[in-house]
C-alpha cells in the first residue's frame, strides 16, 4: 500500500484560506468515506482534526473543514492563524489487510 | 484524563530486540482497538500494527511482518510491541494510538517513544 500523496508545503498569510489535497486510489480514499486529518506541531504527537472526511471532533475549531471528491480528499483551513503552522497528515482506511494508510505530509507555513 | 503513555524505547544494535509498552488510563481500554504508528526522523507517519479490542485479531504492515508482534493485556490496560531483527530503517518515534469508538480515526495518541537502531 503506497502512501497517499500530499503537497510538501502550503503557505498563506494570516486570515487567508488554504487547502491541502490528499490523493489516493480507488482502493483507499475512493472506496471509503473514512479519511481523517491530523495536525502535528514539532516534537509533539499528532492531533485529530477531521474524521470521516468532514466531521470535526469536539474542541477543534470550525476553521478546519474537510471534503472529498473521487480519490482526492481535501483539508481547508480558513482564517489562517499563526498557531496553524504545523505539519498536516491525511489518513484513509484501506481495507482489512492494511487498515490505514497515511499521507506524505504537508508543512503549512503562515507568512 | 484519557491518556496513553509509551515506554521502552532506547538504543539497540541492528539485529537486536526491544519491547515497547503503552499504558492506558482514563477510558475502558478493553473496548478499543489499538495501533502502533511510527515516524522516522524528519519523515511522515507510518502504520505499523493493530490489535482488536480483545486481542483476537492482529495486523501488521508488510515492512514489519514476521519481525514485530503486537499484544495487549486488558487486565493491566497495557499495549505492547515486541520488536525483533531490528534494522536501521526501524529507527523512529513509536506512537500508540486509540481508534475512535464509532469512527475510523485515531482520536488519542501517546507522546511517543524513540527507538534508535545503531551499532
Amino acid at each position: 500500500q503506497s502512501a497517499l500523496t500530499q503537497p510538501a508545503s502550503v503557505s498563506g498569510s494570516p486570515g487567508q484560506s488554504i487547502t491541502i489535497s490528499c490523493t489516493g486510489t480507488s482502493s483507499d480514499v475512493g472506496s471509503y468515506n473514512l479519511v481523517s486529518w491530523y495536525q502535528q506541531h514539532p516534537g509533539k504527537a499528532p492531533k485529530l482534526m477531521i474524521y470521516e472526511v468532514s466531521k470535526r471532533p469536539s474542541g477543534v475549531s470550525n476553521r478546519f473543514s474537510g471534503s472529498k471528491s473521487g480519490n482526492t480528499a481535501s483539508l481547508t483551513i480558513s482564517g489562517l492563524q499563526a498557531e496553524d503552522e504545523a505539519d498536516y497528515y491525511c489518513c484513509s482506511y484501506a481495507g482489512s489487510s492494511t487498515p490505514y494508510v497515511f499521507g506524505t505530509g504537508t508543512k503549512v507555513t503562515v507568512l | 484524563e484519557v491518556q496513553l503513555v509509551e515506554s521502552g524505547g532506547g538504543l539497540v544494535q541492528p539485529g537486536g530486540s526491544l519491547r515497547l509498552s503503552c499504558a492506558a488510563s482514563g477510558f475502558t481500554f478493553s473496548s478499543y482497538a489499538m495501533y502502533w504508528v511510527r515516524q522516522a526522523p524528519g519523515k511522515g507517519l507510518e502504520y505499523v500494527s493493530a490489535i482488536s479490542s480483545n486481542g483476537g485479531s492482529t495486523y501488521y504492515a508488510n515492512s514489519v511482518k514476521g519481525r514485530f508482534t503486537i499484544s495487549r493485556d486488558n487486565s493491566k490496560n497495557t499495549l505492547y510491541l515486541q520488536m525483533g531483527s531490528l534494522r536501521a530503517e526501524d529507527m523512529a518515534v513509536y506512537y500508540c494510538a486509540r481508534v475512535h469508538a464509532t469512527a475510523d480515526a485515531f482520536d488519542i495518541w501517546g507522546q511517543g517513544t524513540m527507538v534508535t537502531v545503531s551499532s
